[in-house]
């Protein structure tokens, strides 16, 4: 059975550092991985999309790689900022039907 | 553009009351979803609709039942409120389905209480 696990559960930086976000899973028979982010009380806002014949993707300060050998993807951040707080999940899927979402990692960037 | 409605943001049941969540896409979109967050069991799939006219079990759908009503509409529905159902739930929307093209689309969830 597919996990998604995610560590550090939560990270405090200060503005202006570049940061990496994990995200493990177990089963490296999977179709591809998406980072999202998501802001207190709010649905789930997708960032990047990795399919899995791919090995990163790029967008503005953010940076997804993935190593499906390993069974792991990091989300970089580039020059952290305030606004970068919130809760950031992976979710790997499917070879099946169905997304794993890991339980995420809590970011808060102080000024 | 509105993107993934969900109806209502908040709700409050009593143990066995029934109550609908409504949930609307305006992207023509083909495929719709509906999850639960918990804490600490990040978003679990209730059920799924690949296309209009299909609906599948997802990971946790026992006492839910589902409606696609259409292309647009997907509702999920609580025949029996159990405490256990107390969750925040989201909608979701994609345009082939997530083992296609793979980005999903949220709502902002509905936030049910069952006492």
């Amino acid at each position: 059975k597919q996990e998604v696990t995610q560590i550090p559960a939560a990270l405090s930086v200060p503005e202006g550092e570049n940061l990496v976000l994990n995200c493990s899973f177990t089963d490296s028979a999977i179709y591809n991985l998406q980072w999202f982010r998501q802001d207190p009380g709010k649905g789930l806002t997708s960032l990047l999309l990795i399919q899995s014949s791919q090995r990163e993707q790029t967008s503005g300060r953010l940076n997804a790689s993935l190593d499906k050998s390993s069974g792991r993807s990091t989300l970089y951040i580039a020059a952290s900022q305030p606004g970068d707080s919130a809760t950031y999940l992976c979710a790997v899927g499917p070879v099946t039907d169905k997304l794993i979402f890991g339980t995420g990692t809590r970011l808060q960037v102080f000024p | 553009n509105a993107g993934v409605t969900q109806t209502p943001k908040f709700q409050v049941l009593k143990t066995g009351q029934s109550m609908t969540l409504q949930c609307a896409q305006d992207m023509n979109h083909n495929s719709m979803y509906w999850y639960r967050q918990d804490p600490g069991m990040g978003l679990r799939l209730i059920y799924y609709s690949a296309s209009e006219g299909t609906t599948d079990k997802g990971e946790v759908p026992n006492g839910y039942n589902v409606s696609r009503l259409n292309k647009r509409e997907f509702s999920l529905r609580l025949e029996s409120a159990a405490p256990s159902q107390t969750s925040v739930y989201f909608c979701a929307s994609s345009k082939q389905g997530i083992w296609v093209d793979g980005e999903l689309f949220f709502g902002e969830g509905s936030r049910l209480t069952v006492l």
